[in-house]
């Protein structure tokens, strides 16, 4: 069992530049997460999937777009990246929404220049 | 509001001294969960525990244990004779009835010095 791997480790974007990172689970997991970790604001929801074909907003969704095709992979979109984007971000999943633990990959450091 | 405060932003102990990371959490709810998560050096979050609103007994596990009081709206964790591989991010965690997101707090930086 990998449990939940992301796609790139680290990465370096040049402002207005485009990027997808990848998120899967194998764990058969309904609830995909992915956030985005500041110094000093600890984690903060970016979007979230209850289940294959859904996707809703977190706490700051302004930039990013997500999809979830698959049950397995949540995939996290940036249209024109902008500097306020540099960031560590995680992925998560969960078997159900409320009341359960989250499950994180290792994260994936972008930088945007 | 929903909220979880985590007051210390960085401590620092010596080895085998014990040591308390405070949570606060706010809530309107009376039924909740709770959590705890710890963040290596190497980065990946791992799930320390889950604490649901109406189990306030205290949970040990090892040198870990945890103290819940509604009362006071806390959950704090204790660490007995710390180990320098303890040196990590925790992170305390709400998870509110019938929503499918957790709240984190903004998380308590743990220096063990050998």
């Amino acid at each position: 069992n990998a449990g939940v791997t992301q796609t790139p480790k680290f990465r370096v974007l040049k402002t207005g530049q485009s990027m997808t990172l990848l998120c899967a689970q194998d764990m058969n997991h309904e609830y995909m997460y992915w956030y985005r970790q500041d110094p000093g604001m600890g984690l903060r929801l970016i979007h979230y999937s209850v289940g294959e074909g859904t996707t809703a907003k977190g706490e700051v969704p302004d930039g990013y777009n997500v999809s979830r095709l698959k049950k397995q992979n949540f995939l996290l979109g940036l249209e024109s990246a902008a500097p306020s984007q540099t960031s560590v971000y995680f992925c998560a999943s969960s078997p159900r929404g409320w009341g359960y633990e989250q499950y994180f990959g290792p994260g994936t450091r972008l930088t945007v220049t | 509001a929903q909220k979880v405060t985590q007051a210390q932003t960085e401590i620092s102990v010596v080895e085998k001294e014990d040591v308390t990371l405070d949570c606060v959490y706010e809530t309107r709810d009376t039924t909740y969960y709770l959590f705890w998560y710890k963040q290596p050096p190497s980065g990946e979050l791992v799930f320390l525990i889950r604490r649901n609103s109406f189990d306030e007994q205290n949970e040990i596990s090892g040198r870990y244990s945890w103290n819940f009081q509604k009362s006071t709206s806390s959950f704090n964790f204790t660490i007995t004779a710390s180990q320098v591989v303890d040196s990590a991010v925790y992170f305390c965690a709400l998870s509110l009835n019938r929503d499918d997101k957790i709240i984190f707090g903004k998380g308590t930086r743990l220096h063990i010095l050998p």
